[in-house]
This record gives structure tokens, C-alpha cells and sequence, in this order.
């Protein structure tokens, strides 16, 4: 079944440790993103990916960092810049970046917290 | 680029027809409306899309108005299972004139008994 898969679904960081969100998908979309959202908001877009070798800052980049270097690979890094990392991440992909982007697919999400 | 605006939340008994509203009135001719809807704790889902006409699938119903500016999403039999948010969303620019999705808060349904 071709689709988004995040990794893990549950994940706790020491305060100053560094963290890498999985996402992997079999869907040969170019396009792929990373959100966060915290409990009761929408969703925030952090990086997003047009193409291999290639991202770009979203909304709230600051304290994450990302690699796309397969096409079907997009992990994230949350750095321990990132003062306040407790939410839940969403990774999602699409097709049509350069046209209304297409539907986007999601996957199941991964909870971060700071212990 | 087009933004949207929907209520924070609605409720709906079950069975009942679930009618959701969103406002895009900044929307361009050659965006697309897009509905997407997210369970607690789940990414969020795609339901449907259109660019003028109406639309049906079957999960929902996607109204445009004839002018564009807004738009209904119809869950013609709402069930408990549909308690969600619900995203209506357009293109959002970014640089080099590709596309990002933006996702606001979106609509807080509850289905009751």
C-alpha cells in the first residue's frame, strides 16, 4: 500500500538533546513537508521540500533542520535550539507543486515531548 | 494569496445532514478549494476538491458558490465517527510561485447521539 509512514509515534527528549523524526513515503511525490501543531491549533508549516537536495524555511523553521537527500525520504531534526518542542509533527507529501499543489497526504503523526 | 475563514466549531445531531461553511473570498480563477478533516491524534485526511463546480464523492458534498468567495462542505448523514476538525483550504504563494498548503484552525464538528 503506497502512503506516509512517521516514525515513532511517540518519542521523548532529554532538555540539550538533538532528535530526528522519520518520514518515508512510497507515494513518488516531489513535494513533501514537515508541520507542527499544538494541542487546540492548526497546523505550522516548518520546512518543506520541492525536490531532492533542495528545502526551504517555513513559517517556523527556527530550531529544526531538515535533509532531503531520496526523494522519498524527509527526516526531521529538532535541535536543542528549539526551546519549547512539545507538539505533535505531521509530515505530509504531494504531487502538482507548481500548479493548485495537488492533494496532500498525510501521515499518522509523532508526539515529541521534553522531559 | 487566498486565505480562509471558517467557524471554530459547529455541532450536528447524528444523522442530520453536517453543512460546513468556509469563506475564500481573495481566491484567485485557477485555485482549488480543498477539504480535509482531522481525527484527535491523526493526520489529517483528504475529503474533496474543487475548482467551480459542485463536487460529490462519497464521503461529502463540496457547494461553490457561483462567484467563488465561498464554499460548503455537506456530510449529507453525519455519524459520531465524524466528530473532527474540518479544513478548507486554498493555495497559499511561496517563493519561486510554487504552492504550500496552509492549514488554519479550521472547524470543530461534534456529531451528538
Amino acid at each position: 500500500d503506497g502512503g506516509i509512514t512517521q516514525s515513532p509515534k511517540y518519542l521523548f527528549r532529554k532538555e540539550g538533546q538533538n532528535v530526528t523524526l522519520s518520514c518515508e513515503q512510497n507515494l513518488n511525490h516531489d513535494a513533501m513537508y514537515w508541520y507542527r501543531q499544538d494541542p487546540g491549533q492548526g497546523l505550522r508549516l516548518i520546512y518543506y521540500s520541492q525536490i531532492v537536495n533542495d528545502f526551504q524555511k517555513g513559517d517556523i523553521a527556527e530550531g529544526y533542520s531538515v535533509s532531503r537527500e531520496k526523494k522519498e525520504s524527509f527526516p526531521l531534526t529538532v535541535t536543542s535550539a528549539q526551546k519549547n518542542p512539545t507538539a505533535f509533527y505531521l509530515c505530509a507529501s504531494s504531487t502538482g507543486f507548481h500548479s493548485s499543489f495537488g492533494t496532500i497526504y498525510f501521515g499518522e503523526g509523532s508526539w515529541l515531548t521534553v522531559v | 494569496d487566498a486565505k480562509t475563514t471558517q467557524p471554530t466549531s459547529m455541532d450536528c445531531a447524528e444523522g442530520r445532514a453536517a453543512n460546513l461553511p468556509c469563506n475564500h473570498s481573495t481566491i484567485s480563477g485557477n485555485e482549488y478549494v480543498y477539504w480535509y478533516r482531522q481525527i484527535h491524534s491523526q493526520g489529517p485526511q483528504y475529503i474533496i476538491h474543487g475548482l467551480k463546480n459542485n463536487e460529490t464523492n462519497e464521503m461529502a458534498s463540496l457547494i461553490i458558490t457561483e462567484d467563488r468567495k465561498s464554499s460548503t462542505l455537506i456530510l449529507p448523514h453525519a455519524t459520531l465517527r465524524d466528530t473532527a476538525v474540518y479544513y478548507c483550504i486554498v493555495r497559499v504563494g511561496a517563493s519561486g510561485g510554487s504552492y504550500i498548503p496552509t492549514f488554519g484552525r479550521g472547524t470543530s464538528l461534534i456529531v451528538h447521539p
